[in-house]
């Protein structure tokens, strides 16, 4: 069956310090990858998204991610956090033979240190 | 900015009973989902819905479950009769192709 990684339950770093959230799948075809964020009591938001072409994409806030495709990879990052960026952040995956369901991974909980 | 709600936030309710819960998708959107959160594991996909019908459910979706569009705007997930194992944050999402929008959760307690 198809299986989403997070390779960290929980990361905490200081502020402006460099962010970098494991995310591997395991399907060998055409994937649709994302990353969503919760904010504590708010709800799940879209940060990025990658269906094709660059891969590496831009999300919100200044985050990015890396598709690469030989590592069935698609790794969040951000060059320097804020106490704000505080929530958890999930990497979901659907399928383009699957009526779009998502494919979560467990989440990573971020802390950052003012 | 259009949003996904959902209620009630909060539902108590004693094993055996049956809970409807409720959500109002985007109003342009065209495929509902269902998904829920047991407390500290993976967000699990329940079900799709499009085109007034269920598009692919996953093996949580048992017949004790049930989707419906009642109207033009509501999309209500039935639990018939809880279990204890049911209690979870349910989220509704909605979308117009891969791009869904979250709603904020119901989480169901069953005591």
């Amino acid at each position: 069956a198809q299986s989403v990684s997070q390779h960290n339950h929980h990361v905490i770093l200081s502020e402006a310090a460099s962010l970098e959230l494991g995310c591997n799948y395991s399907y060998g075809g055409t994937v649709n990858l994302f990353w969503y964020v919760q904010y504590p009591g708010q709800h799940l938001q879209l940060l990025l998204k990658y269906f094709s072409g660059d891969p590496l994409v831009k999300g919100i806030k200044g985050f990015e991610a890396e598709f690469i495709k030989s590592k069935f990879s698609f790794n969040l990052r951000k060059p320097s956090v804020q106490w704000s960026d505080t929530a958890e952040y999930f990497c979901a995956v659907n399928l383009p033979d699957s009526n779009y369901q998502l494919i979560w991974g467990a989440g990573t909980k971020l802390i950052i240190k003012p | 900015e259009p949003e996904v709600t959902q209620t009630p936030s909060h539902q108590v309710t004693q094993m055996g009973q049956e809970v409807i819960l409720r959500c109002v998708p985007i109003s342009n959107h065209l495929y509902f989902y269902w998904y829920r959160q047991i407390l500290g594991q993976k967000v699990e996909f329940l079900v799709s819905f499009y085109n007034n019908e269920i598009s692919e459910k996953s093996e949580i979706f048992d017949d004790q479950f049930s989707v419906e569009r009642p109207d033009g705007s509501n999309f209500t997930l039935k639990i018939r009769s809880t279990k204890l194992e049911d209690s979870a944050m349910y989220f509704c999402a909605s979308s117009t192709n891969y791009e869904q929008y979250f709603g904020p959760g119901t989480r169901l307690t069953v005591t």
